[in-house]
């Protein structure tokens, strides 16, 4: 079957770095996305990674090696109003499945 | 420019009812999605059409959903007879290129079927 793992919660300090983990395991892997979903709203996107290696877009950047099933978004000086949940989510091609398979989320919480 | 529209925001209803929600995508974006979201199974992609052509529904639970695009600004997703069990926020959301490209949420229909 198709599997996405990652943590639960993270804490993290205001100003810091921070990284969250996805791994997956899954069958006819296309690619990877990221998105911040805020308590009570919609997801929002912030990546889409196809290739191995880093992708920056401002404070946040995402990673992905597809030979260890594994990608991570990392987010820099970070900010109060990036406490949120996160979603990986893998896209995939001839699954016989569903195409696009979700993780639960990691909950960051940002402290002053 | 709007966004994607969903209504109604809330919907309380009872075991056995019909319940439809409804989507209205950006204007221009030819791909249309219908999520599910609940605290056990995360967030579940249901269904997705291109040029309002149902291209995938490998997601949806059962035979009790379903879901109809009759033109590019309109998209229903229909529970029928509906059960306590698909208590849920369902997203729907639309894009300009498929799957692999990004995609813009809607508010979401928070229900509840009691």
């Amino acid at each position: 079957g198709q599997n996405i793992d990652q943590p639960t919660e993270m804490t993290a300090t205001e100003g810091a770095i921070v990284q969250i983990n996805c791994t997956y395991q899954t069958s006819g892997f296309n690619g990877l996305f990221w998105y911040q979903q805020h308590a009570g709203e919609a997801p929002t996107f912030l990546s889409y990674n196809v290739l191995d290696g880093l992708e920056e877009k401002g404070r946040f950047s995402s990673f992905l090696s597809r030979s260890k099933g594994y990608s991570y978004l990392l987010l820099k000086e970070l900010q109060m109003k990036d406490s949120a949940s996160y979603l990986c989510a893998a896209l995939l091609r001839n699954s016989g499945n569903t195409p696009l398979v979700f993780g639960k989320g990691t909950r960051l919480s940002v402290i002053a | 420019d709007a966004g994607v529209i969903q209504s109604p925001r809330h919907e309380v209803t009872e075991m056995g009812q019909e319940v439809t929600l409804r989507c209205k995508p950006i204007s221009g974006h030819n791909s249309l999605f219908w999520y599910r979201q609940t605290m056990m199974r995360g967030l579940e992609l249901l269904i997705y059409f291109n040029n309002n052509v149902p291209i995938d529904d490998s997601g949806m639970p059962e035979d009790r959903f379903s879901a109809k695009m009759p033109n590019a600004s309109f998209s229903t997703l229909k529970i029928q007879p509906s059960e306590p069990r698909d208590s849920a926020v369902y997203f729907c959301a639309s894009s300009n290129t498929g799957l692999a490209s990004e995609q813009y949420f809607g508010p979401g229909t928070r229900l509840t079927v009691t």
